[in-house]
């Protein structure tokens, strides 16, 4: 089964509003990565957060990892259309290969 | 300068064919991989290689075999096509293996369908 799960799995919202996004895993973890997939093309890393860190800022992003319930969670603020895609979480597998949760489709209405 | 370009973009062949998908890296990476992404958008692993050797194989079946013929290139070799192979492909790299290889950089992927 999948590693990292993503929640909700559709998300739509005004722009200007933030957006949250949440996975869960199962495993302990020693990193977890967060990447965007606009429609039809290739999947882009946003963050990456350490297991030792609690929070992470990049730009409009903040991520937090709660490793006491395994579970972290994507914020983005003052959303744009531009920001419509699908975000994905990505937690190392017993620190081997990355798996892949299902992902979140965010849609941003203009 | 595309970091990881993989050819074609697009295949559609019929069951029972063999195909190729080629991969490149110039980023100087030592890890390259393929996934899978379903119709419902699930992305699953199926090969590692750190150069040039194979360090993960999820269970694939046989009909795929990859390549590596020097740490900057990764193809993927599909025979006996079914309509369950139908997906798109994508081949990535990353600075070294596992929790301590950093980010994932995608290529744009390859979408496979089978008729």
């Amino acid at each position: 089964s999948q590693q990292g799960e993503e929640d909700p799995q559709a998300l739509s919202i005004q722009e200007g509003e933030n957006a949250t996004m949440n996975c869960s895993y199962k495993t302990s973890i020693n990193n977890l990565q967060w990447y965007r997939q606009n429609s039809g093309r290739g999947l882009v890393h946003l963050i990456l957060i350490r297991s030792n860190e609690r929070e992470k800022h990049s730009g409009r992003l903040r991520v937090t990892l709660d490793t006491s319930k395994k579970s972290s969670s994507l914020l983005i603020t003052a959303s744009r259309a531009a920001d419509t895609a699908s975000y994905f979480c990505a937690t190392d597998n017993y620190g081997q290969n990355f798996v892949f949760g299902p992902g979140t489709r965010l849609s941003v209405l203009p | 300068d595309t970091a990881v370009s993989q050819t074609p973009k697009y295949l559609v062949t019929q069951m029972g064919n063999d195909k190729s998908i080629k991969c490149e890296q110039n980023l100087g990476h030592d890890t390259m991989y393929w996934y899978k992404q379903d119709s419902k958008k699930f992305l699953k692993i199926m090969f590692s290689y750190n150069n040039k050797e194979l360090i993960i194989n999820e269970t694939v079946p046989n009909r795929f075999s990859p390549k590596s013929p020097d740490k900057a290139h990764l193809n993927l070799h599909i025979n006996s096509l079914e309509l369950g192979d139908s997906a798109v492909y994508f081949c990535a790299s990353s600075l070294g293996q596992g929790a301590q290889g950093g980010e994932l950089f995608f290529g744009e992927g390859s979408r496979l369908t089978v008729l």
